[in-house]
């Protein structure tokens, strides 16, 4: 079966370090691979999705960035966080066509 | 106008009545719906997915889905307390690659 994996589960950074956020899939290949952020009491916000390897979409013009460097690892960075970078970082995945499946998240505070 | 658009709620029922969460698309060639819910500091999880018209059924929950109208619901019978949580619709056009999320439902059941 599939499982996504999400870390860290938890993470305080102060304004302007740089952050790293890490997510892998087991059990299926060439996933559709996705960010997300939530802010609190709000709905998702797609940040960057990921059709393959090296091919990333971003939908929202910021200070993060996303790589896929193998098939099924996608990594969110940031050289300098903003106050405003705060929030519910969610990773999911899917196959072609098919409903999205959600690691368990990283709640981001920023300091 | 939103892309997906869900009544922010709260909605508020007595335990054992049917839950009824909405959700309206505005892109016509949407092909895929999903429902999930969300649990208060939890990830979202996956609880229906529906492709044709028509009604789907699982266990409590039925999906409901009118193409012409542009509009998905969700009905849950019999709620229980543990049904309490935010509930998201997702609309999924093959073409784009990615699901457009709705806001979310905050749905309180009452003992």
């Amino acid at each position: 079966s599939q499982t996504i994996h999400q870390w860290p589960a938890t993470l305080v950074q102060p304004v302007g370090s740089p952050l790293s956020l890490e997510c892998t899939v087991e059990g299926t290949s060439n996933p559709n691979l996705y960010w997300y952020r939530q802010a609190a009491g709000r709905g998702l916000q797609l940040l960057f999705y990921s059709v393959g390897i090296g091919q990333i979409s971003s939908e929202v013009p910021q200070n993060l960035s996303a790589s896929r460097p193998q098939d099924r690892q996608f990594i969110l960075s940031s050289k300098k966080l903003l106050l405003s970078d705060s929030g519910f970082y969610l990773c999911a995945w899917s196959g072609s066509n098919q409903p999205q499946h959600f690691g368990d998240g990283t709640r981001l505070s920023i300091l | 106008q939103k892309e997906v658009e869900q009544n922010s709620g709260p909605l508020s029922v007595p335990e054992g009545a049917i839950a009824s969460l909405n959700c309206t698309y505005s892109d016509r060639g949407s092909q895929s719906f999903f429902w999930y819910r969300q649990y208060s500091g939890k990830s979202p999880e996956l609880i229906m997915f529906i492709y044709s018209n028509g009604d789907k059924e699982d266990g409590r929950f039925t999906a409901q889905l009118n193409k012409a109208s542009q509009y998905v619901s969700l009905l849950i019978r019999d709620s229980q307390p543990s049904d309490s949580a935010t509930y998201l619709c997702a609309v999924d056009n093959t073409n784009a690659g990615k699901s457009t999320f709705g806001d979310g439902t905050t749905l309180t059941v009452k003992p």
